[in-house]
C-alpha cells in the first residue's frame, strides 16, 4: 500500500527566510511524487514532481525538492519564503509500478508566511 | 498538460436532495479520479471512472450514495445523493496527464444545510 506523511500541520516562517515543508513516503516500488498547494477557495495548483533523473527537482514559484531514496523523503523547499506564499500544501505519491492509478496524498501541511 | 472544466464551483444544497458534478476534459483520458476533501482535511479517493465499465469505488463510498457516470473518453459526472450535513466538502475531479502528471479540477464547493 502507499502512503504519505506530512508531520507538520503548520508551519510558520517569516518572509524572506528559507522554507521547508516536510514529506516522507512509503512504496513498494519506486515513487512517483508530487506537491501541489492550494489556496483559499482555489483548486489544486501542480509546483512539482519526481519521477527519474535528478533528486533536486526545481518547480513553480521558486520552489524547489529533493527526492532522498534512503530517508524516503521528498521535502518541499524555498530559499526566500513571501507572504504569497501562505496556503495548503499537499504531498503525493504513487507508485511507479501500479500503472493509471491515482495519486494518495498526505494530510496537507499548512504554511504561513508573516511579513 | 490536460485541462479540466468542472461545474458547479459552488452549491448549497437542502438536505435529503441530490447534486450531479460535472468534469469535462478537453483531451481523451482512459481514468478519472473523483476525490473528497473535508474541510480543514486532506483528499480522499471516492472512486476511479473508466469508460465504458462501472467505477471502482474505494473502502467507505458506495455507489448507491455516489452514482458515477463515465459517458466517454472526456466527460464524467459525480451525483452525491441524498445528501446530509456531512457531505458538506470539496469535491474534486482528477485525470492522469502523459509523463505521468496529474490535472484537478477546480472544485465543487457543496455545502448542505
Amino acid at each position: 500500500a502507499q502512503s504519505v506523511a506530512q508531520p507538520e500541520d503548520q508551519v510558520n516562517v517569516a518572509e524572506g527566510n528559507p522554507l521547508t515543508v516536510k514529506c516522507t513516503y512509503s512504496v513498494s516500488g519506486n515513487p512517483y511524487l508530487f506537491w501541489y498547494v492550494q489556496y483559499p477557495n482555489r483548486g489544486l495548483q501542480f509546483l512539482l514532481k519526481y519521477i527519474t533523473g535528478d533528486n533536486l527537482v526545481k518547480g513553480s514559484y521558486g520552489f524547489e525538492a529533493e527526492f532522498n531514496k534512503s530517508q524516503t523523503s521528498f521535502h518541499l523547499k524555498k530559499p526566500s519564503a513571501l507572504v504569497s506564499d501562505s496556503a495548503l500544501y499537499f504531498c503525493a505519491v504513487r507508485d511507479s509500478s501500479s500503472g493509471n492509478t491515482p495519486l494518495v496524498f498526505g494530510k496537507g501541511t499548512r504554511l504561513s508566511v508573516i511579513a | 498538460s490536460a485541462v479540466i472544466s468542472q461545474k458547479p464551483s459552488r452549491d448549497i444544497c437542502q438536505r435529503g436532495t441530490s447534486l450531479t458534478i460535472q468534469c469535462q476534459v478537453d483531451s481523451q483520458v482512459t481514468m478519472m479520479f473523483w476525490y473528497r476533501q473535508q474541510p480543514g482535511q486532506s483528499l480522499t479517493l471516492i472512486a476511479t471512472a473508466n469508460q465504458g465499465s462501472e467505477a471502482t469505488y474505494e473502502s467507505g463510498f458506495v455507489i448507491d450514495k455516489f452514482p458515477i457516470s463515465r459517458p466517454n473518453l472526456t466527460f464524467s459526472t459525480l451525483t452525491v445523493s441524498n445528501m446530509s450535513p456531512e457531505d458538506s466538502s470539496i469535491y474534486l475531479c482528477s485525470v492522469r496527464d502523459s509523463l505521468n502528471g496529474y490535472t484537478f479540477g477546480s472544485g465543487t464547493r457543496l455545502t448542505v444545510v
